[in-house]
């Protein structure tokens, strides 16, 4: 199927472990972004990558770690999850705006808890 | 330091008649801006943007302003319908980073509930 896909759409994690978030998009976008939603702060950068092998921190990076080996998918990593990082996460893709019309598409979220 | 905010963090109107939703800024750098409505369990989908050479720009039911002299936009929806209701967020697009300026800045969301 066509468009961005995020996996799982739902995990229960416990302090201290290390989670795994996927994202693959079809489009061969090249920018890629990750987002978290919380109430009273809306959608908050994490991290995003303009390009497979370049990324670079969002306002809200401690404790997160991403890779880009291939275009199409953009995994974002907790290295020891806790408490706080409980939240959904959304995976984002576009193109530059020199591209034509400029608008970021976002994936289904995944809602992570931590307990 | 919340550069786009959204101070209604909620907002309800009758069907039929004009829903408003707005939005202030204040990094003078941003270039595009734009609207995403989000409904539960899913994700944004983009609604309409504008450039900050323009004042207006228009779609269907979707209209959004923007005053860059006041740093503000806002969103007008004529006229509600009941499928108007979900979280309304504004977003905008500039250059804060080493390289690129394709990242966005989101606002904290508005809930817009739309009355039969």
């Amino acid at each position: 199927d066509a468009g961005i896909t995020q996996s799982p759409r739902y995990k229960i994690t416990e302090t201290g472990r290390q989670v795994t978030l996927m994202c693959h998009q079809t489009w061969s976008h090249s920018y890629m972004f990750w987002y978290r939603q919380d109430l009273g702060h809306g959608l908050r950068l994490i991290y995003y990558s303009a390009a497979a092998d370049i990324t670079d921190k969002g306002e809200v990076s401690d404790g997160y770690v991403v890779s880009r080996s291939k275009t199409e998918n953009f995994p974002l990593t907790l290295e020891s999850a806790t408490r706080s990082q409980t939240s959904v996460y959304f995976c984002a893709s576009s193109e530059p705006l020199s591209r034509g019309p400029y608008e970021q598409y976002f994936g289904p979220g995944t809602r992570l808890t931590v307990t | 330091d919340q550069q786009v905010k959204q101070n209604s963090p909620s907002l309800s109107v009758q069907e039929g008649r004009i829903s408003i939703l707005n939005c202030d800024y204040t990094n003078s750098m941003f270039d595009y801006f734009l609207w995403y409505k989000k409904y539960p369990a899913e994700g944004p989908t983009f609604l309409i943007s504008i450039s900050s050479i323009k004042d207006k720009n228009e779609d269907g039911r979707f209209t959004v302003f923007l005053n860059k002299s006041a740093k503000h936009l806002s969103l007008h929806i004529v006229p509600s319908q009941p499928g108007d209701s979900a979280v309304y967020f504004c977003a905008a697009r500039g250059k804060i980073s080493n390289f690129g300026n394709e990242k966005l800045t989101f606002g904290t969301g508005t809930r817009l509930t739309i009355i039969p």
